[in-house]
């Protein structure tokens, strides 16, 4: 069985200020893991996901997130916060490397950017 | 890119009525679409995966009788909430997984409520 756990409903910064939204995983497997944003009255978008290659993930809009797994972790991060980030992220955890899998989601974290 | 159209947006009905909700591919194929369901400050779950021309899997504690899914074509599912009783109101977000690259393209959401 699979779970993820985003740590935050609510994460507020000040715009330029560092974006760390938190996921933690659970899994029986080695996972695969993804991040999607969500703006208002739209769908999901991946912004990024881990398939086993490199730990440190780059995905768009200049977020990236890096899985550990001593810490079963795959924070998402971003230097520099815009205006425009402002969205709900979800943490997701899938078995297969393609999303054609089923994801397992976390609770979602709504990012606040204060101008 | 790939878009997932959802129908309708928002929809009120009252109890003991049905209501279909409509999810399109518009500029892709899917042979294999997701239906999920999100309450308030919670996570998406998984209800069923539905799968062009054949019988919709569900989910464990989720009712197939209730919750109908028809994937008729290969661009369209349909998610049929019959009898709808007020603990059914809830958003319903589908997906569209595409072949040629591998991912879950999501619809922008259903908000159903029942009164």
């Amino acid at each position: 069985a699979q779970s993820v756990t985003q740590l935050g409903s609510h994460v507020s910064v000040s715009e330029g200020a560092l974006v760390l939204l938190r996921c933690n995983y659970s899994s029986s497997v080695p996972p695969y893991l993804f991040w999607y944003v969500q703006y208002p009255n739209q769908g999901l978008q991946l912004l990024l996901k881990y398939t086993s290659a490199a730990t440190l993930v780059k995905g768009i809009n200049g977020f990236e997130a890096e899985f550990k797994k001593s810490e079963t972790s795959f924070h998402l991060t971003k230097p520099s916060a815009h205006m425009s980030d402002a969205a709900e992220y979800f943490c997701a955890v899938s078995e297969r490397p393609n999303a054609g899998n089923m994801l397992t989601f976390g609770g979602g974290t709504r990012l606040m950017v204060k101008p | 890119g790939a878009v997932v159209s959802q129908h309708p947006s928002r929809v009120i009905c009252k109890s003991g009525t049905s209501v279909k909700i409509e999810c399109r591919s518009l500029d892709f194929q899917a042979t294999t679409m997701f239906w999920y369901r999100q309450f308030p400050k919670k996570s998406l779950m998984l209800m069923a995966t539905s799968n062009e021309g054949s019988k919709a899997t569900y989910e464990q504690g989720v009712e197939k009788d209730k919750f109908l899914i028809n994937h008729a074509s290969l661009t369209l599912s349909t998610l049929t909430v019959t009898s709808a009783h007020p603990e059914d109101s809830s958003f319903y977000i589908c997906s569209a997984f595409r072949m040629e690259d591998g991912e879950q393209y999501f619809g922008p959401g259903t908000r159903l409520t029942v009164t």
